[in-house]
Order: C-alpha cells, then structure tokens, then sequence
C-alpha cells in the first residue's frame, strides 16, 4: 500500500480557471476527507465522503467547489472561477473507522494551489 | 461546531531536553477523541498520538505522552528526550461525529 496519493502536487493558475485535484486514498479506506490549509494555519474541513455518498459539506466550500467520489474509490475536488484567496494547499486525507468508533486520519502530501 | 486553540506559536527546545505543548478544546460533546499531529517542513502530515476521552489514562507513545485533562478541556503535548527531527509544526485536532477540527499549530525548532 503506497498511502494516500495526490496529484499534482503543485498548479499554478490564472484567476478565472478551474482546476481539478485527485485523491486517492489507501484501498481498504471508506472514508475520504478533503481540507484546504493556508500558511500558518491549520486544516479546515471542506468535505467527507463515507464510500460514494458526500456525507457533509462545510459553509467554507461556495458554489465554486465541487468534490465527487464515484464508486467509493478516488475523490476530485473541482474549484470553478478560481479566485486569487483559493490559494491554498488542499489535503486529502483517508481513514477506516476502528474499534471503539477512533477514527484516524491518513494524510495525503497534498496539493498546493497558487491563483495568480 | 468545535474549537481547538493552540496559544503558543512557535516554541524552541534543545536536543535531548524535554518540551511541552499546549492545546485548549471547547466541545459540547460526551463522545470524542483528540489527536496530536505533526508535520514536518515540506512533508505530509502524520499522526502522533491520540487520547479516546472516554479513557481516563493518558496516552503514551515512546517519547511522547498527553497530559489529558478533560474538565480543564485541555490537551497537551509533552515530548521527551527531543530531537532533531521532532522539529516540525504540530497540530492538535479534535473528532466528533467524523468531523476533524484542527489548532492553528504550534512550529517546534529543537536546536543542536
């Protein structure tokens, strides 16, 4: 098992563009998270997925953002009309409910964001 | 909705000395679990340890120990024996219902 895999690592966009990032997340993982992560601070929940169904979506991620997970297996998130304040590194993260209901996140490296 | 604050910045220690960080969570609910994560320069985030706050018993993992204080709502970090490669942003994070929510950070330098 490679761990939780994202791609690109880095995109540089123009303001007004879309963009499309890849998660894909350890196999044997039901549950796919996406936070965006600015400098200096820390993650900020945008969105899981339990298997295919988007279970929760934050007030953070606008109209502009959309995240899918067909067949339960890789997620993208899409970002429409990217803005320069989207800017940001956006972390997939997976995780497999243990005993008890602890739930602990794998981390992908991410994917850094830059808007110009 | 949940909040972790980490009021510390950023903190210094020297190799092989002892440092502790700290975490204040507000939650209103019963059933949770917290977590401290540590990300290096430029790499991915990786877990550390984690407390069940059901479990009276602080958790320990080889260096690393929680002082788990669950009426104070607090949960800090404690790193023994430091070393150069401890030195890295460190995030506590709290879970309820499958949702994680993340301190601001805590940038650890340990120096030689």
């Amino acid at each position: 098992d490679t761990g939780v895999s994202q791609d690109p690592r880095h995109k540089i966009t123009k303001r007004g563009q879309n963009v499309t990032f890849r998660c894909d997340p350890i196999s044997e993982h039901n549950r796919l998270y996406w936070y965006r992560q600015t400098l200096g601070q820390g993650p900020e929940f945008l969105t899981y997925f339990q298997n295919e169904a988007q279970l929760e979506k934050s007030r953070l991620l606008s109209d502009r953002f959309s995240a899918e997970r067909p067949k339960g297996s890789f997620s993208t998130l899409e970002i429409q009309r990217t803005e320069q304040g989207d800017s940001a590194m956006y972390l997939c993260a997976s995780s497999f409910p243990q005993a008890m209901g602890v739930n602990v996140l794998t981390f992908g490296a991410g994917s850094r964001l830059t808007v110009l | 909705a949940q909040t972790v604050t980490q009021s510390q910045p950023e903190m210094s220690v020297q190799e092989a000395e002892t440092v502790t960080l700290s975490c204040t969570y507000d939650t209103s609910e019963n059933n949770y679990y917290l977590f401290w994560y540590k990300q290096p320069p430029s790499r991915q985030m990786i877990l550390v340890i984690r407390q069940e706050a059901y479990k009276q018993q602080n958790a320990t993992e080889n260096r690393f120990s929680v002082n788990f204080q669950k009426a104070a709502k607090s949960f800090s970090l404690k790193i023994s024996d430091s070393q150069l490669g401890d030195t890295a942003m460190y995030f506590c994070a709290s879970d309820s219902f499958n949702k994680f929510y993340f301190g601001s950070g805590t940038k650890l330098n340990v120096k030689p």
